[in-house]
């Protein structure tokens, strides 16, 4: 299994608050990704780092921020949690350098927010 | 939005038999990738296909690929109950950058015992 640790696995907590999520990796790889999987919606993609310092923005990355200030950590934050982004979170990671590889996937982080 | 749609939505079939499942796409695709998902688990890479590719297999595994129509099936062969699962695909569109796969809603395959 590859090196990708996400935490926390499950979480609680009331619109309005901040929520941070943590996808930490061991095995060096350059671009980490963050995605969450809604029933009906598949898995869509909130933003991406290609390395450390540099991110872009996803398919629904409103409402969310980033930051990698190192290689094996990608952080997800929610500002403001709102009901809409109750949901499970998956970080993934890229298995090569470049592009067109396959993705490594985390064990996910439900998030409820009330 | 979803770049890939996978049908059926969902699929029950009794052991030994083969499960087949199809996804089709919008736009140019680099390649097209196809990855299990086990309930209440991370998704896991079964197998990827290059636009330039017709079949691939891997094991009980047998992935096509028509860029003519934009679609790509999966077939399990010989279904075992440990194959009960979500099954998706994602494409990497074109010249993306960065792996930003794009993924469908999804196959809900049930194996019966």
């Amino acid at each position: 299994d590859a090196g990708i640790t996400q935490s926390p696995r499950h979480k609680v907590t009331e619109t309005g608050t901040p929520v941070t999520l943590r996808c930490h990796q061991t095995e060096n790889h350059r671009y980490m990704y963050w995605y969450r999987q809604d029933p009906g919606h598949g898995l869509r993609l909130i933003h991406y780092s290609y390395g450390v310092k540099d991110t872009d923005k996803g398919e629904v990355s409103d409402g969310y921020s980033v930051s990698r200030s190192k290689t094996e950590d990608f952080l997800l934050t929610l500002e403001s949690a709102t009901s809409s982004q109750t949901s499970v979170y998956f970080c993934a990671i890229s298995g090569r350098q470049t592009n067109t590889g396959e993705l490594f996937f985390g064990e996910g982080s439900r998030l409820t927010v009330l | 939005s979803q770049q890939g749609e996978e049908d059926p939505q969902a699929l029950s079939i009794q052991e030994g038999e083969n499960a087949t499942m199809n996804c089709s796409y919008k736009t140019s695709i680099n390649n097209l990738q196809w990855y299990r998902q086990n309930s209440g688990r991370g998704l896991v890479h079964l197998i990827l296909i290059r636009s330039n590719e017709r079949e691939k297999h891997s094991g009980r595994l047998r992935v096509t690929l028509d860029t003519s129509k934009k679609s790509s099936s999966l077939l399990i062969t010989a279904s075992r109950a440990a194959d009960t699962a979500s099954y998706f695909c994602a494409t990497v569109e074109g010249r993306a950058a960065g792996n930003k796969l794009t993924f469908g809603g999804g196959t809900r395959v049930l194996v019966k015992p």
